[in-house]
């Protein structure tokens, strides 16, 4: 099956600084991909589709100037947290289709201190 | 309100028998569904993905049954395992779109 890969798998940062996530699509090319979000016990919650060559679609509640999205390619997404808080603190998550089925990479644990 | 509900409750079964999770979903209409495998600080996996038109789909020990009339999914291992221990996320798309939306999972403990 496809490969979908993240980096870094985990970061800590201090508040008020930047955080970058890059997600991957090891052996296909993806020109949407999707970025989740995940809280502990909780369910994946879409923050945003990630369009190459065009901007990002963010769900209602997601702040698009704090969490910057670029699809500069067919096999790369980026996912900025700008000005991070301690609040920011999740699992995230990104995915994309190929071939009608959705695989997920395998996460990015953002803690900020 | 649009909800998709799976028991929180995890579900302890013992090895070798079967294991049923429930997907439950109000206010939407999918025409598809979908279940995935998490474990611990990982990203899900995909198991199996049924349509509106189809009452049920197979895959090894997997089964899977969708009423859209119930609005129910129901999600099956035979012959468990205790490699089979996990959380099992549901996931329906949201009509015209790309996009699934996530239950909150069940986690199943199989024991030995």
């Amino acid at each position: 099956g496809a490969v979908v890969s993240q980096h870094p798998s985990r970061v800590i940062c201090k508040s008020g600084t930047s955080v970058k996530i890059e997600c991957r699509s090891l052996d296909f090319q993806a020109t949407t991909m999707f970025w989740y979000r995940q809280f502990p016990k909780q369910s994946l919650m879409l923050m945003a589709t990630s369009n190459e060559g065009s901007k990002a679609t963010y769900e209602q509640g997601v702040e698009k100037d704090k969490f910057l999205i670029n699809h500069a390619s067919l096999t790369l997404s980026t996912l900025t947290v700008t000005s991070a808080h301690p609040e920011d603190s999740s699992f995230y998550i990104c995915s994309a289709f190929s071939m009608g089925e959705q695989y997920f990479g395998p996460g990015t644990r953002l803690t900020v201190t | 309100s649009q909800k998709i509900e799976q028991n929180s409750e995890a579900l302890n079964i013992q090895e070798g028998k079967t294991a049923t999770l429930t997907c439950n979903y109000t206010n939407y209409s999918p025409a598809y569904l979908q279940w995935y495998r998490q474990d611990p600080g990982r990203g899900p996996v995909f198991l199996l993905l049924i349509r509106e038109n189809e009452k049920e789909k197979r895959k090894e020990r997997l089964k899977v049954t969708f009423d859209t009339t119930l609005k129910q999914s129901l999600f099956h291992i035979t012959a468990s395992q205790p490699a089979d221990s996990a959380t099992y996320l549901c996931a329906l798309d949201d009509t015209g779109t790309y996009k699934y939306i996530f239950g909150t999972g069940t986690r199943l403990k199989v024991l030995a």
